[in-house]
């Protein structure tokens, strides 16, 4: 059974670029959840996908999307790059969209100068 | 709305020593509760899940936790703390749509 990954690793940006980051859930997931974490803190919801469609959205302005797509990996968005974007970006799948455990990936740490 | 409080962002403990994290959550609706463990420049790995089927949940790496609804807390324990647990822990409550609130997190801190 395969895990959670994510690609790349590591990104350096640069202010007002655009960015994408790359999911892919775990052996019969569907549901893939994005989450950020800024260094010594929590990680916070951005989005969820469902079935190819966005299901559930927390506080982050629209300049942040994503896709999912019929395998049920899912990709991350950031249009016009902010300092404070910096971040740990953390992706998890599960099977279904309720209560169900989240498995993480190892995420994708963004550097935006 | 639910939220999650860790109390002490760094805890301290010799080797063989309880460790105890602590969390408390807030919930409108019966909650689900995990705790993560995260290792330096790692992704978060589940430790434990409270879904209300016992109150005590033992989990991996010899860690368990207690749901106590009438303190609303969740706190994390193991009897003896090894090297290997020293990483920063985060308890999370499940809200709509499976979306997880984290806590800030504890730096657990094993010593010889």
């Amino acid at each position: 059974e395969t895990g959670v990954t994510q690609s790349p690793t590591h990104l350096i940006k640069t202010r007002g670029q655009q960015v994408t980051l790359r999911c892919s859930s775990q052996s019969g997931h569907n549901t893939v959840s994005w989450y950020q974490q800024a260094l010594g803190q929590g990680p916070q919801f951005i989005f969820q996908y469902y079935r190819e469609e966005e299901n559930g959205r927390g506080n982050f302005p629209p300049r942040f999307s994503g896709l999912q797509f019929p395998n049920y990996s899912s990709e991350l968005n950031v249009n016009a790059l902010e300092l404070d974007d910096s971040a740990l970006y953390l992706c998890a799948s599960s099977l279904g969209t309720q209560q169900e455990t989240q498995y993480f990936g190892p995420g994708t740490r963004l550097l935006v100068l | 709305a639910q939220s999650v409080t860790q109390l002490g962002s760094h805890v301290s403990v010799s080797e063989g020593a309880l460790v105890l994290l602590r969390c408390n959550y807030s919930s409108s609706v019966p909650p689900y509760l995990f705790w993560y463990v995260q290792y330096p420049n790692q992704g978060l790995q589940l430790l434990l899940k409270y879904t209300s089927a016992a109150t005590l949940v033992k989990g991996i790496n010899g860690f368990e936790a207690e749901f106590k609804k009438s303190e609303t807390s969740f706190h994390l324990t193991k009897p003896s703390a090894h090297m290997r647990d020293a990483a920063e822990y985060f308890c999370a409550v499940s809200g709509p749509k499976g979306k997880l609130t984290f806590g800030t997190g504890t730096r657990l801190q094993v010593t010889l």
